[in-house]
């Protein structure tokens, strides 16, 4: 089955860190890019960034560049997404999601989202 | 960074309606224009890919159109299970960036 398995709900304090990951099975790994999004509570789809796992160039949106690290393991079909402070602010579902390098690129094979909630 | 405005931010209607949802570039993204739906709890949904295409496996009810700055997302005949949320989203230019959000509440 083609899918993206994400690692489970994890609550933190502010000022620690975190790694969240994201699996892809069923398809050539390499062959697509994920790209991270972010849903705070009760909002809507925030684009924080993209990495090519064949080689693990990154791209990040303005907004979250410098507050957050997009990785990958190619060679265990992971993506990693990774805080090394986290503030309150940062509580929301982080979804992965997986699209073509060229063209339209569209989002067609999601996560079911991670769950971090940081809070005192 | 390209803004993208849907209209309305949230709808009520009945079974067996016709919906339409708009949503609106602040600069021309040619195609790049993609719709997803979103149930309560659930991860996003692809329903149509480059403006107009219908991603695999979604009812014909769904449909797309529109290049440059301007896309409808069409709901022929409403059902129950399309009740959710819908976005926009344009993958032109980095960042890409998500409408709102649309909101198809039952009337």
């Amino acid at each position: 089955e083609v899918q993206l398995v994400q690692s489970g709900a994890e609550v933190k304090k502010p000022g620690e860190s975190l790694r969240i990951s994201c699996k892809g099975s069923g398809y050539s790994f390499t062959s697509y890019w994920i790209s991270w999004v972010r849903q705070m509570p009760g909002k809507g789809l925030e684009w924080m960034g993209r990495i090519d796992p064949s080689d693990s160039y990154t791209n990040y949106s303005p907004s979250f560049e410098g507050h957050v690290t997009i990785s990958a393991d190619k060679s265990i079909s992971t993506a990693y997404l990774q805080w090394s402070s986290l503030k309150a602010s940062d509580t929301a579902m982080y979804y992965c999601a997986r699209h073509t390098v060229s063209g339209p690129r569209y989002f067609d094979l999601w996560g079911r989202g991670t769950l971090v909630t940081v809070s005192s | 960074d390209i803004q993208m405005t849907q209209s309305p931010s949230s709808l009520s209607a009945s079974v067996g309606d016709r919906v339409t949802i708009t949503c609106r570039a602040s600069q021309s993204i040619s195609n790049y224009l993609h719709w997803y739906q979103q149930k309560p709890g659930t991860a996003p949904k692809l329903l149509i890919y480059a403006a107009s295409s219908l991603q695999s496996g979604v009812p014909s009810r769904f449909s797309g159109t529109g290049s440059g700055t301007d896309f409808t997302l069409t709901i022929s005949s409403l059902q129950p299970e399309d009740f959710a949320t819908y976005y926009c989203q344009q993958t032109y230019s980095a960042p890409w960036t998500f409408g709102q959000g649309t909101k198809v509440e039952i009337k």
